[in-house]
């Protein structure tokens, strides 16, 4: 079975900090993937998607992750924080081609953004 | 704009009870889904619809069923509650049949069984 897996779970930065966040996934196969992000009493939305293409993606608000595939990797990343970033951030991936339509969702990461 | 919305922000219940939770999409998706979040572990699949009256199994559907009469509303039913279905419940929807796209949330259901 699939898994997803970030290994920081939880996370305290001062503002302006640069933020990496690490995602790794396990299935060798065609992926699509996804960085979601919950802030404070709100849905959850997306950040950003890599389907194909660049393996750099640029999302909403200064976000980017990088897509790795010799390292099954696609961390996010920001190169200065603000306190509004408090959110838990979620990575997820689907695999086209097993015909998982569903994500499978990493365990999140807490971050807190100290003013 | 894609509107999930969810019957309930929050819900008490009794162990015991028959728990509906309902969930509406409003974008003509073909595919919803019910996942449960909790600290730690992340979000995880207990079932998804791909069409009406369809359904299949996610990775945790022990306890829970679905129904989907409606293309636009995709219910999650606890049979029997039991405490260890105290969780947050969402909802999701997305356009996609053949590939994993991008999925719409809803605000989610916490829900309590006492």
């Amino acid at each position: 079975a699939q898994s997803v897996s970030q290994h920081n779970h939880h996370v305290i930065l001062s503002e302006a900090a640069s933020l990496e966040l690490g995602c790794n996934y396990s299935y060798g196969g065609t992926v699509n993937l996804f960085w979601y992000v919950q802030y404070p009493g709100q849905h959850l939305q997306l950040l950003l998607k890599y389907f194909s293409g660049d393996p750099l993606v640029k999302g909403i608000k200064g976000f980017e992750a990088e897509f790795i595939k010799s390292k099954f990797s696609f961390n996010l990343r920001k190169p200065s924080v603000q306190w509004s970033d408090t959110a838990e951030y979620f990575c997820a991936v689907t695999s086209p081609d097993t015909g998982r339509r569903a994500l499978t969702f990493g365990s999140g990461t807490r971050l807190q953004v100290q003013p | 704009d894609v509107k999930v919305t969810q019957s309930s922000r929050y819900l008490v219940k009794r162990t015991g009870e028959k728990v509906f939770l309902e969930c509406v999409q409003d974008m003509d998706h073909e595919n919803m889904f019910w996942y449960r979040q909790d600290p730690g572990l992340g979000l995880r699949l207990i079932y998804f619809s791909y069409d009406v009256k369809m359904k299949e199994k996610g990775d945790i559907p022990e306890g829970y069923s679905v129904s989907r009469e409606k293309k636009e509303r995709f219910s999650l039913i606890l049979e029997s509650a039991s405490t260890n279905q105290t969780s947050m419940y969402l909802c999701a929807s997305s356009p996609d049949r053949d590939r994993g796209g991008e999925q719409y949330f809803g605000p989610g259901t916490r829900l309590t069984v006492t």
